[in-house]
């Protein structure tokens, strides 16, 4: 059971580049998040998805697209990366109902670190 | 608007009691979480508050006063791995996506 995956671990983007992002889960999680974070400002959420085949704007979904074409999967796309968007990508992923309501946390995967020159 | 507020950072000393404090504005409420993260690591969920009162998980409690807004991580008996970020996050009170809205973090210190 390896929880919470991502790929790439660490990326060095040229501006206007584009690249994919992947967070993939075993826990049968019906929701997935993307999360930034950033020196100062906490984690921010980029878009999310309850469920298979669907996704949502965040707080911060501008410059991002994201898919869940499977329930274990949830890619997050940069079409054109700026130097803004040089951050920590975490992706998370939860119960929609849990036996108790703690169950219903967010798991976090370790973290993507993208640096755009 | 979403606030959600914590003080930047914190010390302590090993073996000591610290209680790192939260207060939140928020539009919905349907629960409380504590996270705590480690440098260059993901948050791990540490406890979890939607009722007015303490709860106790060994070494870490965690209190919350919904009218009041509040809440604090009360951390006893602490070790040098305790040295972390801690993260307040509510849970949105809209709908049924589990989403959180997270303060910036408290970075805790703790020295020998």
């Amino acid at each position: 059971n390896a929880g919470v995956t991502q790929t790439p671990k660490f990326r060095v983007l040229k501006t206007g580049q584009s690249m994919t992002l992947l967070c993939a889960q075993d826990m049968n999680h019906e929701y997935m998040y993307w999360y930034r974070q950033d020196p100062g400002m906490g984690l921010r959420l980029i878009h999310y998805s309850v469920g298979e085949g669907t996704t949502a704007k965040g707080e911060v979904p501008d410059g991002y697209n994201v898919s869940r074409l499977k329930k274990q999967n949830f890619l997050l796309g940069l079409e054109s990366a700026a130097p803004s968007q040089t951050s920590v990508y975490f992706c998370a992923s939860s119960l929609y109902r849990g036996a108790t309501p703690g169950q219903e946390t967010q798991y976090f995967g370790p973290g993507t670190r993208l640096l755009v020159l | 608007g979403q606030n959600i507020d914590q003080p930047t950072e914190m010390t302590a000393t090993e073996g000591a009691i610290v209680q790192i404090n939260c207060t939140y504005q928020t539009s919905g409420f349907n629960g409380l979480f504590w996270y705590q993260q480690h440098a260059g690591e993901a948050p791990t969920f540490l406890s979890y508050n939607v009722l007015d009162g303490l709860e106790e998980k060994g070494r870490f409690s965690s209190f919350l006063s919904r009218s009041k807004g509040y809440s604090y991580l009360l951390l006893k008996e602490l070790q040098m791995k305790d040295s972390a970020s801690y993260l307040c996050a509510v849970r949105d009170g809209g709908g049924a996506t589990n989403k959180l809205i997270f303060g910036t973090g408290t970075l805790l210190a703790v020295q020998p």
